[in-house]
């Protein structure tokens, strides 16, 4: 019964390749989100959407592209991936996005680019 | 730009002790969350203290909110070791309203000591 599970979580890959990570939430939160954390445990807000429509895209790179088939999922594509991209990309979601903004984080996704 | 810094950047204590962390941040806030972070793992919500609030309590966590010098401490007392952990705030500022958008500090790491 977890509440919100992404895959997979982990993900070792060559330069240029294209990979994906799917999320899942079962909370029935509106709002999901995808942040990356750095080497320095830095965690920066890529993108949100609320009810599978963008509300926030975070200045990410036009190979990182984000897909809400429905408010429960929130997928990442990310195209030509290069050595920077090396991270650990979480998502997360919450109830909504004004008041009860209370994140759910999934356990994260360690991407290394090699 | 990065909204939250959290002082000490890590933190050892022995086991019974009690642990402050302190964030500060730089605009005008809806409310802040506390997040803490186990090694390898997805962050988990501790607690919300909203603008208007100044103290809130939750188990053997006591967190404080000044506004007017924007800074909020968490207070663990009588620590465990199983506190180990990376602890994050994080602020949803007033014009990132209707986002949901969190800005996280650095975190601090604490390690208690058995």
């Amino acid at each position: 019964d977890t509440a919100v599970s992404q895959t997979p979580k982990y993900l070792v890959t060559q330069m240029g390749n294209d990979k994906s990570i799917k999320c899942e939430q079962n909370l029935g939160h509106d709002t999901m989100y995808w942040y990356k954390q750095d080497s320095k445990k830095f965690l920066k807000i890529m993108f949100s959407y609320n009810n599978k429509e963008l509300i926030i895209n975070e200045t990410v790179p036009n190979r990182f592209s984000p897909k809400s088939p429905d408010k429960a999922h929130l997928n990442l594509h990310i195209n030509s991936l290069e050595l920077g991209d090396s991270a650990v990309y979480f998502c997360a979601s919450s109830q909504d996005r004004q008041i009860n903004t209370e994140a759910f984080f999934g356990q994260g996704t360690r991407l290394t680019v090699v | 730009s990065q909204q939250g810094e959290e002082d000490p950047q890590a933190l050892s204590i022995q086991e019974g002790e009690n642990a402050t962390m302190n964030c500060s941040y730089k605009t005008s806030i809806n409310n802040l969350q506390w997040y803490r972070q186990n090694s390898g793992r997805g962050l988990v919500h501790l607690i919300l203290i909203r603008s208007n609030e100044r103290e809130k309590h939750s188990g053997r966590l006591r967190v404080t909110l000044d506004t007017s010098k924007k800074s909020s401490s968490l207070l663990i007392t009588a620590s465990r070791a199983a506190d180990t952990a990376s602890y994050f705030c994080a602020t949803d500022a007033i014009g990132s309203s209707n986002t949901g958008k969190l800005i996280f500090g650095q975190g601090t790491t604490l390690q208690v000591k058995p």
